[in-house]
């Protein structure tokens, strides 16, 4: 089985830009969801799809959004950029499903974005 | 809420010598742990996961970590650590199969040659 893809890998962006990052989960994941990553804050959950609908979501601002599509890939933008979003941004896919699996995710290796 | 914390943030060991690194988790339910493992510049991957039944798990590359519930501990540990052992290592807790993955801030464990 072909592993979690996240496209871009390295993208350089300026404040105030948009940016969209792209994530395919392994086939059969029905969940995908989206972490931050940085030096300082550690780990944080930004959201979770399952079957095209948001089913959990961490406290990050409206600028960040996502989607899933009927494949279960899933896209995630983040608008009006700022210096602070700087961060290594993980996607990982799981099962999702109830009584099934443990919730253990499976990730990618990350899209690494550098705001200017 | 569940939440986690990770004590070490830093640990240097030298090579071959044993490590243990500390979670400890708050919940009011049963929750499932895991240990990711982050090499530089990946993704994480799981090193080991406790759902029930026994306390001591193990896990690849000869790590094992052990569930205390009166402790709220899941502590990992491993007998002789190795160069490529270097990374960081992120303990995660999960209420159900479909509730979100809550993670702890990481231990960046380093071996000394």
């Amino acid at each position: 089985k072909a592993g979690v893809t996240q496209t871009p890998r390295y993208l350089i962006k300026t404040r105030g830009q948009q940016v969209t990052l792209s994530c395919s989960p392994i086939s059969g994941h029905r969940s995908v969801s989206w972490y931050q990553q940085t030096p300082g804050q550690g780990l944080q959950f930004l959201f979770e799809y399952f079957s095209e609908t948001q089913r959990n979501k961490g406290n990050f601002p409206g600028r960040f959004s996502g989607r899933q599509f009927s494949n279960s890939r899933s896209e995630m933008n983040v608008s009006t950029l700022e210096l602070g979003d700087s961060a290594l941004y993980l996607c990982a896919s799981r099962e999702g499903l109830a009584g099934q699996n443990t919730g253990e995710l499976f990730f990618g290796e990350g899209s690494r974005l550098t705001v200017l | 809420a569940q939440s986690v914390t990770q004590l070490d943030s830093q640990v240097p060991v030298f090579e071959e010598a044993p490590v243990e690194l500390r979670c400890n988790y708050s919940s009011s339910v049963s929750v499932y742990l895991f240990w990711y493992v982050q090499y530089p510049n990946q993704g994480l991957q799981l090193l080991l996961k406790y759902l029930s039944g026994s306390t001591l798990v193990k896990g690849i590359n000869g790590f094992e970590a052990e569930f205390n519930k009166s402790q709220t501990s899941f502590h990992l540990r491993k007998p002789s650590v190795h160069i490529s052992d270097t990374a960081e290592y992120f303990c995660a807790v999960v209420k159900t199969s479909y509730d979100k993955v809550i993670f702890g801030p990481g231990t960046s464990l380093s071996v000394i040659p």
